[in-house]
């Protein structure tokens, strides 16, 4: 058990709709990264949040969103979707430094 | 987007046996992590290199951070069942960030 927690574990939704996810870090981590992993992509990093501030966006489109709150829980808003964003989402944290402690996931489906 | 090419891209085994897997990059990274993900689970961090040249343990797995700073290195000594997984490489520049770029993974399989 890495500490890092993720909710739902599954979630199954339409094309078009709107869902959230949720990551709660390890206790004492500040930063907070989200990472997609689909079969024929492997992982993609998302973006980076530290202590609430946005520090380092990758390849996240436009219908996807992000954000820290003060109790330095995330939640990654995906809208608008279509079918190719069916995918695993991973939460990782660390403190600050590169050893990132990645959470047990959210299986995202897109039918 | 980016990704560092990992080889083999699968690996069949006998348990016993050691593993020699490796990732390269065309580009420079300032550190290496090599994690292991089980189906149906997140990543879990197994080596991190922080220096070119170094050499690090943990239990039977031994890992190098490549002289060019290009590449890595895994090695697995005497294989258990529960080596089963895919192992990935990541890298970082350090810059300003820690975004992680990850490797293609390699697949281990033991064959009873």
């Amino acid at each position: 058990d890495s500490g890092v927690t993720q909710t739902p574990k599954h979630l199954i939704t339409a094309t078009g709709q709107r869902v959230t996810l949720r990551c709660s870090p390890r206790s004492g981590d500040l930063s907070v990264y989200w990472y997609q992993q689909s079969l024929d992509q492997g992982l993609q990093f998302l973006i980076q949040y530290y202590n609430g501030e946005e520090r380092a966006k990758g390849n996240i489109l436009e219908r996807f969103s992000a954000q820290q709150f003060p109790d330095l829980h995330s939640e990654l808003n995906l809208s608008s979707l279509e079918l190719g964003d069916s995918a695993l989402y991973f939460c990782a944290s660390s403190v600050g430094n590169l050893e990132q402690f990645f959470g047990p996931g959210t299986r995202l489906t897109v039918l | 987007g980016q990704q560092l090419n990992q080889s083999p891209q699968s690996m069949f085994i006998q348990e016993g046996e050691d593993v020699s897997m490796n990732c390269t990059s065309s580009s420079i990274f300032n550190t290496w992590l090599w994690y292991k993900q089980d189906p149906g689970e997140g990543p879990v961090l197994l080596i991190a290199l922080y220096k070119a040249g170094e050499l690090t343990s943990n239990g039977r797995l031994t890992a190098q951070f490549g002289i060019t700073r290009k590449d890595s290195f895994l090695n697995i000594s005497a294989s258990i069942p529960s080596d089963v997984g895919i192992y990935f490489c990541a890298g970082a520049t350090n810059f300003g960030n820690e975004k992680l770029t990850f490797g293609t993974g390699t697949r281990l399989t033991i064959i009873p």
